[in-house]
Parts: structure tokens; sequence; C-alpha cells
């Protein structure tokens, strides 16, 4: 069973749309996070849920807009897609207090045209 | 500034060691990761050290850190065509925030 699932895995899409990519895990972590890795492979950091509340907000536009429904998801809502939104978005989850590891989903690669 | 540094890029000839080096730049960082990424997969935690560690082993692996320095590094013994990937240093820092260097590109020469 995977342990962190996002889907879609590939999302294709015109600029200016909205776009959802749903994240789950089942690892009974209280933590997630959204990472972007761009096309250079580089990766930062996007936002950290704990148990359904924000706790980490890295100066993202405010057309990206997370949600949790609840602790084992966390979802990532974008607005008006442009250009510079193409990459791979990664969902993770961790145990919090000392030594998160973090547990990677396998990425949705969006495309914006 | 934030910045976890790591070179972009090495070969190493099949059968030898591999060593990708890490900076980091908070010296209160309490754990210190190595991940792996395999072409279209996510990343993969492959080893960890705590910071009041210099060295840590586990099979092939062997993590040394310099915490007066702040460097980290990662050997690979006998690398194999399998440990071709990107390899990730990272540091959690004391705000909850897990920081990633820009990861090394290992390439394996026959």
């Amino acid at each position: 069973d995977t342990a962190v699932s996002q889907t879609p895995k590939y999302l294709v899409t015109q600029m200016g749309n909205d776009k959802s990519i749903k994240c789950e895990q089942n690892l009974g972590h209280d933590t997630m996070y959204w990472y972007k890795q761009d096309s250079k492979k580089f990766l930062k950091i996007m936002f950290s849920y704990n148990n359904k509340e924000l706790i980490i907000n890295e100066t993202v536009p405010n057309r990206f807009s997370p949600k949790s429904p609840d602790k084992a998801h966390l979802n990532l809502h974008i607005n008006s897609l442009e250009l510079g939104d193409s990459a791979v978005y990664f969902c993770a989850s961790s145990t919090r207090g000392g030594g998160e590891k973090l547990f990677f989903g396998s990425g949705t690669q969006l495309s914006v045209l | 500034g934030e910045d976890v540094e790591q070179s972009l890029f090495l070969s190493v000839r099949e059968g030898d060691s591999s060593v990708i080096n890490c900076t980091y730049t908070d010296s209160s960082s309490t754990y210190l990761y190595w991940y792996k990424q395999e072409p279209g997969a996510g990343l993969q935690l492959l080893t960890y050290i705590f910071s009041n560690m210099d060295m840590k082993q586990d099979q092939r692996l062997t993590v040394l850190l310099n915490k007066k320095d702040k460097h980290l590094s990662l050997r690979i013994a006998d690398t194999q065509t399998g440990d071709s990937a990107i390899y990730f240093c990272a540091e959690a820092k004391g705000d909850d925030k897990i920081i990633f260097g820009k990861g090394t590109r290992l390439h394996i020469l026959p």
C-alpha cells in the first residue's frame, strides 16, 4: 500500500485555469507538506500543516491555497495558473517532534501551456 | 542565509567509493539527512544523523558530520549502477522546517 499518494501524476493545463492536486497519507503522521521542485531539481518548501493547522507558509503567492480537511489529507488548489507554476509538486508527511523523517509522494508534474 | 550547499555533479566509476559533500548553515540544526531521488520518483530517506554524533554507518553508507565546520558527507562504498540518482542533503531547522540542498547528481561510469 502506498504510504503517501498524490493525484494526478501528470497535469497539463492552460494558463489562467484553476487546478487542484490531492494528497493522502496512511502513515498516521501529524504533519504534511507541499514542496515544489523546479526544472533544475531544486526543492523548496511551500506549506506545512500540523493536525489541520497551517504552520509554515513560505511566501507562496496567494493563488496557491492548501486545504487540510483532516490530518491524513492535504490538498493544493492553484488559481489562475501561470507559466512559472510549471514544476513537480511533492506532497510529504512526517511525525513531529525531533528527527522528522519525511515520506514523499511520487510527485505531480504540472505543465502550464 | 538559509542555503544548504552541495556540488551539483559527481561522476564515479562502478566499484569505487562515492563521496558527496554538503555544507549547512544552522549550527542549531538537530538532525541532518541524506535523501535519494531516482528519475520520476519522490525523495526517499537514505540515512540521517543526530547533531551530537560524528559518524554513522549503515551497510555501504557512511555519514560523517563535522559540526564545527557545518560539513556533512555521504560515502557510498562499492558504488553500483543502481546508485545513480540525485542525492539531497537536508537540515532540520529549529522552526520545524526541513531545508534541502540543490542535490548532487551521481553518475556511474562503467
